[in-house]
């Protein structure tokens, strides 16, 4: 099955900095990888998501990149706020029919104001 | 327009014992995916549930098992518990499609404690 690795595990930085993300994965057969955003007391929101025939697409301040060759991917958020402090979660996806995601580890951001 | 619901938010029960837990899917979504999140780790998928049948199934023991109910509810049993079975509980809906893909929406999870 999919396996999905995450680093680093916690991240600090300061307000206005760059955050960096980055995940890999195992399975060719992933084309979707969708990244969520975790806080206390909220249900994990879709953040931002790209498919596989896409190497890059970007949000305002969030950007995510996809090599599929070397099969990583990674989430680069720019002028960081506080309140982009919150778990991070990438994941991996078949598309069409029943999808199983697969997630990573997470990674606690912390922006420090 | 609700989205996703769980219930109850937080449970303490004993080993041994059995628990059942309850998710209602965002509006118009018709699939119901369950995860055990447990703390400082990323989600891990269970089971999946779309026209009231399991569809897919996770590495998770036969103690876990769920249901669906003709309006999209969902719920999620676990018996014989385990100390390590302690984790929030996540239920995400979304909408078959069969291509491309349907986004997965998150209840807030429930928090089960086993002593």
């Amino acid at each position: 099955g999919e396996n999905v690795e995450q680093h680093p595990s916690t991240l600090s930085v300061q307000e206005g900095d760059s955050a960096v993300i980055k995940c890999t994965y195992s399975d060719s057969a992933s084309n979707y990888f969708p990244w969520y955003k975790q806080e206390l007391g909220k249900g994990s929101q879709l953040i931002i998501d790209i498919r596989s025939n896409v190497g890059e697409k970007k949000d305002q301040r969030i950007a995510v990149t996809l090599n599929k060759t070397a099969k990583h991917f990674s989430l680069h958020i720019t002028e960081t706020q506080p309140e982009d402090s919150a778990v991070y979660f990438c994941a991996a996806s078949n598309s069409g029919g029943y999808q199983k995601v697969t997630f990573g580890i997470g990674t606690k951001l912390q922006v420090i104001p | 327009d609700a989205g996703v619901t769980q219930s109850p938010t937080h449970l303490i029960k004993t080993r041994g014992q059995q628990v059942t837990l309850r998710c209602s899917p965002k509006s118009g979504h018709d699939t119901v995916s369950w995860y055990q999140q447990a703390l400082g780790q990323g989600p891990q998928f269970i089971f999946q549930y779309y026209e009231e049948e399991e569809r897919q199934r996770g590495n998770f023991p036969d103690r876990f098992s769920g249901h669906q109910f003709p309006n999209y509810s969902s719920e999620l049993n676990v018996n014989a518990l385990l100390l390590g079975d302690s984790a929030l509980y996540l239920c995400a809906s979304s909408l078959y499609m069969t291509s491309g893909v349907g986004e997965l929406f998150f209840g807030e999870g429930s928090r089960l404690t086993v002593l």
